[in-house]
């Protein structure tokens, strides 16, 4: 099963409202971050989380983390048209080996955001 | 210069045929990582070269064979691949170790068709 799971699946809102998609993991983690993927292209780093940091903003991006609950949300606030993508989550894996640094992509929220 | 480049943009192979997925940065990255992407999925880990060796194949076929030859350019050599293989295909770097908390830098993809 995939390490992160995300919801909701998709989001539909208005220009101006804010938006929120939430990200459950099963292992424990180094760090937390969150992508942004437009139609059919490359991933964009948004933010990373780290797993000793609760919350973090950048910009109009607001995330959080509970590791106890393995869970971490992303706030989008005051959308725009523009912020209409698919989102993801990844978590990097704690410990080393083969898996040292390695990203597990969650499923996914598709966002889109009405004029 | 933050950008990662990928060539070709759009790809379609026989069965048959040997290609090659190019990528290239300048950030002075010594992580560098191939994902495929299926459509509406996440992006799933292939390689992961770390200083120029291979540290990371999550058991992906030997129709795929990645190279590195220096510490900007990754290659991804293809042949004799299977329709299921069409997909998107990206390539990312980051620092290494990647935790240093500022995420993968994702090129724009190539879209790969097998007939």
């Amino acid at each position: 099963s995939q390490q992160g799971e995300e919801d909701p699946q998709a989001l539909s809102i208005q220009e101006g409202e804010n938006a929120t998609m939430n990200c459950s993991y099963k292992t424990s983690i180094n760090n937390l971050q969150w992508y942004r993927q437009n139609s059919g292209r490359g991933l964009v780093h948004l933010i990373l989380i780290r797993s000793n940091e609760r919350e973090k903003h950048s910009g109009r991006l607001r995330v959080t983390l509970d590791t106890s609950k393995k869970s971490s949300s992303l706030l989008i606030t005051a959308s725009r048209a523009a912020d209409t993508a698919s989102y993801f989550c990844a978590t990097a894996s704690l410990g080393g080996g083969t898996s040292y640094g390695k990203l597990t992509f969650g499923q996914g929220t598709i966002l889109t955001v009405h004029p | 210069d933050t950008e990662v480049t990928q060539t070709p943009k759009h790809l379609v192979m026989g069965m048959t045929n040997k290609k090659s997925l190019k990528c290239e940065q300048h950030m002075g990255h010594r992580a560098m990582y191939w994902y495929k992407q299926k459509a509406k999925k996440p992006p799933e880990l292939m390689f992961v070269y770390s200083y120029e060796k291979l540290s990371i194949n999550e058991s992906v076929p030997s129709r795929f064979s990645p190279e590195c030859p220096n510490s900007s350019l990754l290659n991804l050599h293809l042949h004799a691949l299977q329709p299921e293989d069409s997909a998107l295909y990206l390539c990312a770097s980051s620092h290494s170790p990647p935790e240093q908390g500022l995420g993968q830098f994702f090129g724009p993809g190539t879209r790969l068709t097998v007939l």
